[in-house]
């Protein structure tokens, strides 16, 4: 069964902090992604790589940076955690281009107070 | 980016109804895939279609590939409360590594 697991469900912090997302795959994807969802805007994305240590900016990612430095594992960070960066953050995978699926780990709830 | 066009946004019918929904883009895609979101999850993969045409079924559940490939279709039979949730289409260029997401339609099924 496949598989994408995000550290955490719930996430509580406050303005100002420094946020860590973990996400991970067992799937051997050389893709993967970090979209924030929010009512009435659909998947946004926020940054994807597509190999160890490659990143590239999606649409909006001002605020958020990304590391991987393994192949298996993914990593959002928001460096100074804003109320309006409260939201739904969901992790995927994917094969590279050509016919494939993403999958989507469970997400992640972030409220910044 | 872009997003894609999903219609209906919202759905309210009675248990044992039939459900349609669609996708639409301006762009041409290689892969289709439909997936439901249950309220605070992540979304799940329901069917995955790759080629002009091609119609596949999961259960209850049958989408098309569309032939012109800028559109894609979802279809649920003999609904039932469980079927509550939100469905995301998603699309895929031959050479790009993003998925596009249409903007979803959430189903309510009244018992």
């Amino acid at each position: 069964d496949v598989k994408v697991t995000q550290s955490s469900r719930y996430l509580v912090k406050r303005t100002g902090e420094k946020v860590f997302l973990e996400c991970v795959q067992d799937m051997d994807h050389e893709n993967m992604f970090w979209y924030r969802q929010d009512p009435g805007l659909g998947l946004r994305l926020i940054y994807f790589s597509y190999d160890v240590k490659m990143k590239e900016k999606g649409d909006i990612p001002e605020g958020y940076s990304v590391s991987r430095e393994k192949k298996e594992r993914f990593s959002l960070i928001l460096e100074s955690a804003s109320t309006n960066q409260t939201s739904m953050y969901l992790c995927a995978s994917s094969l590279p281009q050509g016919f494939s699926e993403a999958f989507f780990g469970q997400g992640t709830r972030l409220t910044v107070v | 980016g872009q997003q894609l066009n999903q219609s209906p946004q919202s759905m309210f019918i009675q248990e044992g109804e039939d459900v349609s929904m669609n996708c639409t883009s301006s762009s041409i895609f290689n892969t289709w895939l439909w997936y439901k979101q249950d309220p605070g999850e992540g979304p799940v993969l329901l069917i995955a279609l790759y080629k002009a045409g091609e119609l596949t079924s999961n259960g209850r559940l049958t989408a098309q590939f569309g032939i012109t490939r800028k559109d894609s279709f979802l279809n649920i039979s003999a609904s039932i409360p469980s079927d509550v949730g939100i469905y995301f289409c998603a699309g895929r260029t031959n050479t790009g590594n993003q998925f596009y997401f249409g903007t979803g339609t959430s189903l309510t099924v009244i018992p």
